[in-house]
């Protein structure tokens, strides 16, 4: 069980807008950055947002990450079928002796 | 350009240890602290441990701790993670991944920017 809680699927028409959210708590998201990670079947990870709301210059804009006291947010608008990926969120959690944690991941499926 | 390639993954049978390498090109490695993260077949991403540039000072998780060894060789820009008394639920693709740093600033609590292809351990008799 992951301390971040990701819904474990979304789906969403080619166009649409998808949110995936991450529920934490206050000792990791509520006072620390969120990361995004975009892994495509058979791929390593990628960075998709950095410092909760960043977004690295190869990402497109239709990425975009938010915070809002213990609980982060990716939104992918005009969802394209090469976004059906897992993605994860991920943070440092000041209470925990293993203070790297990662979210369980969502499967997002393009319909 | 930036590049992670791990290497040293392979088939061992509970109980034996095995060595994971990172050899790291294309980016001041000595300037980085660098994790290792691991995914179990069909399953989530784990982070398993964090080495400080130098190497002096290191983060585990609970799972991994006392048994796995994460160092760091900056003349030859290699990370390096010794697995010991290996057991089957440390079967995963094992990933190593650079640090972000921001305006020379790589804090521990810095997220993974760059990501290697990862190598397999299989952990079964």
């Amino acid at each position: 069980q992951s301390v971040l809680t990701q819904p474990p699927s979304a789906s969403g028409t080619p166009g649409q807008r998808v949110t995936i959210s991450c529920s934490g708590s206050s000792s990791n998201i509520g006072s620390n950055y969120v990361y995004w990670y975009q892994q495509l079947p058979g791929t390593a990870p990628k960075l998709l947002i950095y410092r909760s709301n960043q977004r690295p210059s190869a990402v497109p804009d239709r990425f975009s990450g938010s915070k809002s006291g213990t609980s982060a947010s990716l939104a992918i608008s005009g969802l394209r079928s090469e976004d059906e990926a897992d993605y994860y969120c991920a943070t440092w959690d000041d209470s925990l002796s293993s203070p790297w944690v990662f979210g369980g991941g969502t499967k997002v499926t393009v319909l | 350009q930036v590049q992670l390639v791990e290497s040293g993954g392979g088939v061992v049978q509970p109980g034996r240890s095995l060595r994971l390498s990172c050899a790291a090109s294309g980016f001041s490695f000595i300037s980085y602290p660098m994790h290792w993260v691991r995914q179990a077949p069909g399953k989530g991403l784990e982070w398993a441990a964090l080495i400080s540039y130098d190497g002096n000072k290191k983060y585990y998780a609970d799972s991994v701790k006392g048994r796995f060894t994460i160092s760091k060789d900056n003349s030859k820009k290699a990370l390096y993670l010794e697995m010991n008394n290996l057991r089957a639920e440390d079967t995963a693709v094992y990933f190593c991944a650079r640090s972000y740093c921001s305006g020379g600033s790589c804090n521990f609590d810095y997220g993974m920017d760059v990501w290697g292809q990862g190598t397999t351990v299989a952990v079964s008799s």
